[in-house]
């Protein structure tokens, strides 16, 4: 069941401009949302979290927005930057611990 | 401070057999996790320790089979491979099961054909 859905496989942005990043979920009793960056042949690495009781967390380029009621987050990039090309994994944590990511979106930001 | 290892990185099975991956946490983190990632799917979760002890535990059949010893390396078992066995599978360790301070492994590829 897939309870965190990341619907778009793959983004293409050019640089300097911004990058949104989307991500659904289904469980209401998730409380904490994650966003983990992966580039290939190394293990996720966490990038920015939000907490439910919040609806914006910011840090530097990264902001991540909540919309509890739509059950809906978004991570944006702003500007872009090659470096920023990789999978970009949406995860979420309800009060039990339980741990759900979404299939990732593949983000491609072009010089 | 070292991350977490995984060994090894690729392995290739056949059909029937059975795999055992091994994960070392970050030096003095108790909780390990493991996940499967295969494309589409995102990462599943498999099942977390915490000293020793299985506290949560995702839905893969019971092939899959793990545990954790007192220096809090970990192991992954996984018998009778099927073919859609075929991924990468991540550990990741934290200090507590907190899971926003887990930090990931690079991952171990297992092919299986």
């Amino acid at each position: 069941d897939q309870q965190v859905k990341q619907n778009s496989p793959s983004l293409s942005v050019q640089e300097g401009r911004i990058s949104i990043l989307n991500c659904d979920y289904t469980n209401s009793m998730f409380d904490y949302f994650l966003w983990y960056k992966k580039y290939p042949a190394e293990g996720p690495t966490f990038l920015i979290s939000i907490s439910s009781i919040k609806d914006k967390n910011e840090d530097g380029r990264f902001t991540v927005f909540l919309n509890k009621s739509a059950k809906h987050l978004s991570l944006h990039i702003v500007p872009s930057q090659p470096g920023d090309s990789a999978v970009y994994f949406c995860a979420a944590r309800s009060n039990n611990n339980d741990m759900r990511f979404g299939a990732g979106t593949r983000l491609t930001v072009k010089p | 401070k070292a991350g977490v290892t995984q060994t090894p990185r690729y392995l290739i099975k056949t059909r029937g057999q059975q795999v055992t991956l091994s994960c070392s946490p970050i030096s003095g983190h108790r909780s390990v996790s493991w996940y499967q990632q295969t494309p589409g799917q995102g990462l599943q979760f498999l099942f977390e320790y915490f000293s020793e002890t299985q506290r949560n535990k995702g839905n893969f059949p019971g092939r899959f089979s793990g545990r954790q010893f007192s220096n809090s390396r970990s192991e992954m078992n996984v018998s009778t491979l099927e073919l859609g066995d075929s991924a990468l599978y991540l550990c990741a360790s934290s200090a507590t099961p907190i899971y926003n301070e887990q930090f990931f492994g690079p991952g171990t590829r297992l092919t299986v054909l």
